[in-house]
């Protein structure tokens, strides 16, 4: 079975600076998912970033970007130039690429809250 | 907003009784899966439908069960309700084909408080 882990349930990052949100997984699958979703207050889970196991280069979504090392089984997520808006619990996800049943699920982490000081 | 909502938003239910909780998937999308979020952790997986069957299932009882309709909604049927059943459950919707199957979109959740 797989697991992801998030060993910082708590950063806090100042307003225009940047923060890096751990993750490391464990799986022995080659081809997977993994995603970064982010929740705040209002509760709903919202996709930051995702990236295909397959590809080495990491993927970007503006501000945000990755670093993913295969080997190290490692996720990370950058935050750059950090906005009050980013405040929120953010959750390290992994995904099988296998088809049918159980598969499709999202084994979560247990998240890490980002608070941002202005 | 992902297109996917939920309903109700809250719900307050007492120990033995049923809960039943829906969702409307976003367009196109004919895959809906749900997600239980216990207070403090990240949400784990109920089941999930596809195509009006059930597709897979997590590690919860047959006391939760689900039915999914042709206009792609869903609903999440909870029996026998227990003090560790209080969470938010979460909706998420998928396509079948091409970057939609690798990623769920949720809706804003249902929180159960049971008493």
């Amino acid at each position: 079975a797989q697991t992801v882990t998030q060993s910082q349930p708590e950063m806090s990052v100042q307003e225009a600076e940047t923060v890096t949100l751990s993750c490391t997984y464990d799986t022995s699958e080659s081809d997977y998912y993994l995603f970064w979703y982010k929740q705040p207050p209002s509760r709903q889970m919202i996709l930051v970033i995702r990236q295909e196991a397959y590809k080495q280069q990491n993927a970007t979504e503006n501000r945000f970007s990755v670093n993913f090392q295969k080997a190290a089984k490692s996720f990370s997520l950058k935050i750059s130039d950090s906005q009050l808006g980013d405040a929120a619990m953010y959750f390290c996800a992994y995904r099988s690429a296998r088809r049918g049943g159980s598969n499709y699920k999202l084994t979560f982490g247990k998240g890490t809250l980002l608070t941002v000081n202005p | 907003e992902t297109g996917v909502t939920q309903s109700p938003t809250h719900l307050i239910k007492t120990r033995g009784q049923q809960v039943t909780l829906r969702c409307s998937s976003q367009s196109g999308h004919n895959t809906v899966s749900w997600y239980q979020q216990a207070l403090g952790q990240g949400p784990q997986f109920i089941f999930q439908y596809y195509r009006e069957e059930e597709n897979g299932r997590g590690n919860f009882p047959p006391r939760f069960s689900g039915l999914q309709f042709p206009n792609y909604s869903s609903e999440l049927n909870v029996n026998a309700l227990e003090l560790d059943d209080s969470a938010l459950y979460l909706c998420a919707s998928g396509g079948t084909s091409g970057f939609s199957t690798d990623t769920q979109y949720f809706g804003p959740g249902t929180r159960l408080t049971v008493l």
